[in-house]
Parts: C-alpha cells; structure tokens; sequence
C-alpha cells in the first residue's frame, strides 16, 4: 500500500532553515510527483509546491519562491522540503502528498503524510 | 485572502443533509476540476470528493460533489457526529499555475 512517512518534528530560531523529508513506499516513486501543503495555526490548507520525482523539476508557490526548495533522491524515494530564512508565521504543521495523476498536480491527493510540525521560536 | 471562497462555517444535526459551497472563477472552477477533502485535528487530511463528482474508494456514498460554472458544492447526508471537520475544496488555478485551497468552512453536528 502507498505509504509516505515524513522526519519528526523541529523546533527552529527565527532566520534558521529547516529540512523535512517524505519517505514513499508501496508504488513505483518516480511516476507520480510529491506535493508540500503547510497548515499554520488557526489557518487552512496552504499549497507550497511540487516537484517531479522523475526529473526534478519543480513548480513552487509565488509566495515561498526563493526560500523554498525541493529535492528528490531516488535512490531512497525520498523527497525533500527545504524553507529557509523561517519566521514565526512559518509554525505550522507541513504535509506531503501524492496525487492521483502521474506526472501532474491536479490538487487531488488521496495519500498524504502524517504531517511534521515546524515550530519557529526563538 | 483565499482564491477560492468558502463559508466558514456551517452545522447540521444527525441524520440531516447539510451543503457547503466553494466559489471561484473561470481561471479555476470554471474550467477546472473541484476537489474536496475533510481534515479534522491533528491527522492528515483526507480527500473525499476528486474530478467535481468522483469518491475515491472507501468514502461513503453520503458524501457527494457538484459542480456548475464557478462554484461547486459539497453534501453530505445522514450527517454523523464523526463528520465534525473542517471541509476544504481546491482546484488548479490557471492564472496562478498552481492547485489553490479555499479558505475551509468548519462543520459542526449540533
């Protein structure tokens, strides 16, 4: 069965970067590419990028363009989030997911991760 | 200020049929498809509705999804105390080029 398994939770300083990683199993992981949703306190669902388990390619948000970045190692199916220069208003719970269309992003995921919680501090 | 526009909240008591709406534009809804998901606390969330109208395997044929021009809706019937959630809707933007959330509209079962 798909499973996707995120690191644990973080605790970071303002100004720090942070590095999340999605461990994929029960399919074949570079069809399908991986989604990072963020849901910060008090807020709805948040979609920060994508990127092609199969060529790396990515498409972030506008609003996390240049402190964000996304990995892929295929040798461990195991995708990456990075987010850099944190601020407080990045506390939040960060998902991944995979959807049900290889190679796109149509917004439908019917498998996500168990969530990693990012709590900026200082 | 979400893309898509969702009532923040809505309630029902069990048994009854309550509807959530989702609206857009023709960049989004319009001339996309609407997906549905339930996200209660501190679990993932959990994809309910996919392609306007689909349920993916395992979600009960209570929860149903429509869509017309810009808007799309969410229902559910025989409501349950366990569908206590909150209910978000997205689709893929064009002009944005990317998947956007509406803002959530939380359930409650008096």
């Amino acid at each position: 069965q798909v499973q996707l398994v995120q690191s644990g939770g973080e605790v970071k300083n303002p100004g720090a970067s942070v590095k999340v990683s999605c461990k994929a199993s029960g399919y074949a992981f570079t069809t399908y590419g991986i989604t990072w949703v963020r849901q910060a306190p008090g807020q709805g669902l948040e979609w920060m990028g994508w990127i092609s388990t199969y060529n790396g390619n990515t498409n972030y948000a506008q609003k996390f363009q240049g402190r964000v970045t996304m990995t892929t190692d295929t040798s461990t199916n195991t995708v990456y989030l990075d987010l850099r220069s944190l601020r407080s208003d990045d506390t939040a719970f960060y998902y991944c997911a995979r959807g049900f269309t290889i190679g796109y992003d149509f917004g439908d995921y019917p498998y996500w991760g168990q969530g990693t919680l990012i709590t900026v501090a200082s | 200020q979400s893309v898509l526009t969702q009532p923040p909240s809505a309630s029902g008591t069990p048994g009854q049929r309550v509807t959530m709406s989702c609206s857009g534009s023709s960049s989004n809804i319009g001339s996309k498809t609407v997906n549905w998901y339930q996200h209660l606390p501190g679990a993932a969330p959990k994809l309910l509705i996919y392609s306007n109208t689909h349920r993916p395997s395992g979600v009960p044929d209570r929860f149903s999804g429509s869509k017309s021009g810009t808007s799309a809706s969410l229902a559910i019937s025989g409501l349950q105390s366990d569908d206590e959630a909150d209910y978000y809707c997205a689709a893929w933007d064009d002009s944005l080029n990317c998947p956007v959330f509406g803002g959530g509209t939380k359930l409650t079962v008096l």
